[in-house]
């Protein structure tokens, strides 16, 4: 039963762009969400998170939007570099962080 | 302070024989848990540590798989009688008390079972 999802398994968007990431949950309990980028032969680092408290938290170049009521997060990146080609993975937790639910990924192709 | 870190980075093992995997989490970090990721997914949640304790398991963890902290510190994940349907990315990932919203990875351990 997949509760974290990414429906888009791929994402292109040119250098300087904004690029969209988006990620549905279907789990009401869900209380935090995070984003992760995974390069390939690591391990997925953190990027941005946020609390359902908030609809928008911001750093840098990455904001985070949280609609609750559509049970819809996206990440935005602006402007988009070439290095910012990567996996990204949103995820979820109910409570006290002993779970956290990861979608299937977009993988994001930032063009020169 | 080197991250975490995860040892054997591949191994390949024949079906039938036994595999362990070893995690040293960051060192004040007294969360712990285990993913494992195939190909075209996310990490699914295998079981979560705190402290020595193993609070949460995933159906996912059949009975040949079985995990442990001893001591709250470094983590093992063993998986007995192994069938080409576990080949995957094992991750580990830990995190500490006052930030346990935040998981920090493993570069992970990547079983093929031929």
């Amino acid at each position: 039963d997949q509760q974290v999802k990414q429906n888009s398994p791929s994402l292109s968007v040119q250098e300087g762009r904004i690029s969209i990431l988006n990620c549905d949950y279907t789990n009401s309990m869900f209380d935090y969400f995070l984003w992760y980028k995974k390069y390939p032969a690591e391990g997925p680092t953190f990027l941005i998170s946020i609390s359902s408290i908030k609809d928008k938290n911001e750093d840098g170049r990455f904001t985070v939007f949280l609609n609750k009521s559509a049970k819809h997060l996206s990440l935005h990146i602006v402007p988009s570099q070439p290095g910012d080609s990567a996996v990204y993975f949103c995820a979820a937790s109910a409570g006290n962080f002993n779970k956290f639910y990861f979608g299937s990924g977009t993988k994001l192709n930032v063009k020169p | 302070d080197t991250g975490v870190s995860q040892d054997p980075r591949h191994k390949i093992t024949k079906r039938g024989q036994n595999v362990t995997f070893r995690c040293d989490p960051i060192s004040e970090h007294n969360r712990l848990y285990w993913y494992r990721q195939t190909l075209g997914q996310g990490p699914e949640f295998l079981t979560y540590f705190q402290n020595e304790a193993q609070l949460e398991k995933s159906r996912l963890l059949s009975d040949r798989f079985s995990a442990e902290r001893p001591k709250g510190s470094f983590s093992t994940l063993e998986i007995q009688r192994t069938e080409q349907g576990d080949s995957a990315m094992y991750l580990c990932a830990s995190s500490s008390r006052s930030g346990a919203n935040v998981l920090t990875f493993g570069a992970g351990s990547r079983l093929t079972v031929l």
